[in-house]
C-alpha cells in the first residue's frame, strides 16, 4: 500500500531558528515529490518537486532534499519567519500520476 | 502563472439543501480536476477525478449520487453537495491538472462549507 509518513506531527520554534521536516514514503512507482506549504484555511502552495535523479531543490529559505534510495526527503527552513506557520505536506506522485498525501507537519513560529 | 479559483470560499446553510462549489482554472485549460475532502488537521482526501466531458471517477466509499461532479468546459467543474447533512461539514478542495503528460496539480483555496 503507497503510503508517506511524516514527522514531526508538530514542531514549535521561534522565529529566526532552522528547522527540518521529515517524510518517509513507499510509493512505488515514484514520478516525483512535493512539499506544499499549506495556510490554515487555504489550499496547498507547491514549494519544490524532486524527481528520481534529483538531490536538493532549493526555493528561497526553503531547501527539499531526496533519497530515492531509502525512499527518504527532508524540507529544510532556514532563519523561520512568522508567516512560516502552517502545515507543510510531503505529497508523492506514482506511475500513474495519481498522488499521496502526508498527514503533516504542523509547524508554528514564535516571536 | 496557473491560478485556481474556488467559489465560495466559504458557505453557512441548513440541512437538505443543496450547496454547489465551482472550481476554475484561470490562465490554463485543465483537462483533468481533482476534489479532494479535508478533515481538520488531517490531509487532503481525494473523493473524485473528473475529466472534461466525460464522467467524474469516484473514489472508494465516496458516494456519487451524494456529490455529483460536472466537468462541462476545460476550464471549469463544479462539485454539488446534495441534500447536504451535518456530516458533510468539511474543507473541500479542488485540484486543476494542465494538458499534456506530467503537468503538476493546482490547488485552490478551498470551501468551508458548514451544515447547520
Amino acid at each position: 500500500k503507497n503510503q508517506v509518513e511524516q514527522s514531526p506531527q508538530s514542531l514549535i520554534i521561534l522565529e529566526g531558528k532552522n528547522c527540518t521536516l521529515q517524510c518517509n514514503y513507499t510509493v512505488s512507482p515514484f514520478s516525483n515529490l512535493r512539499w506544499y506549504k499549506q495556510d490554515t484555511g487555504r489550499g496547498p502552495v507547491s514549494l519544490t518537486i524532486m524527481t528520481f535523479s534529483e538531490n536538493t531543490k532549493s526555493n528561497g529559505r526553503y531547501t527539499a532534499t531526496l533519497d530515492a534510495d531509502t525512499k527518504q526527503s527532508s524540507l529544510h527552513i532556514t532563519a523561520s519567519q512568522l508567516s512560516d506557520s502552517a502545515s507543510y505536506i510531503c505529497v508523492v506522485s506514482g506511475g500513474n500520476e495519481k498522488l499521496t498525501f502526508g498527514t503533516g507537519t504542523r509547524l508554528t513560529i514564535i516571536p | 502563472g496557473a491560478v485556481v479559483s474556488q467559489h465560495p470560499s466559504r458557505v453557512i446553510c441548513k440541512s437538505g439543501t443543496s450547496v454547489k462549489i465551482e472550481c476554475r482554472s484561470l490562465d490554463f485549460q485543465a483537462t483533468t480536476m481533482f476534489w479532494y475532502r479535508q478533515f481538520p488537521k488531517k490531509s487532503l482526501m481525494l473523493m473524485a477525478t473528473s475529466n472534461e466531458g466525460s464522467k467524474a471517477t469516484y473514489e472508494q466509499g465516496v458516494e456519487k449520487d451524494k456529490f455529483l461532479i460536472n466537468h462541462a468546459s476545460l476550464t471549469l467543474s463544479t462539485l454539488t453537495v446534495t441534500s447536504a447533512h451535518p456530516e458533510d461539514s468539511s474543507f473541500y478542495i479542488c485540484s486543476a491538472r494542465g494538458t499534456g503528460p506530467g503537468q503538476p496539480q493546482h490547488f485552490g483555496d478551498g470551501t468551508r462549507l458548514s451544515i447547520l
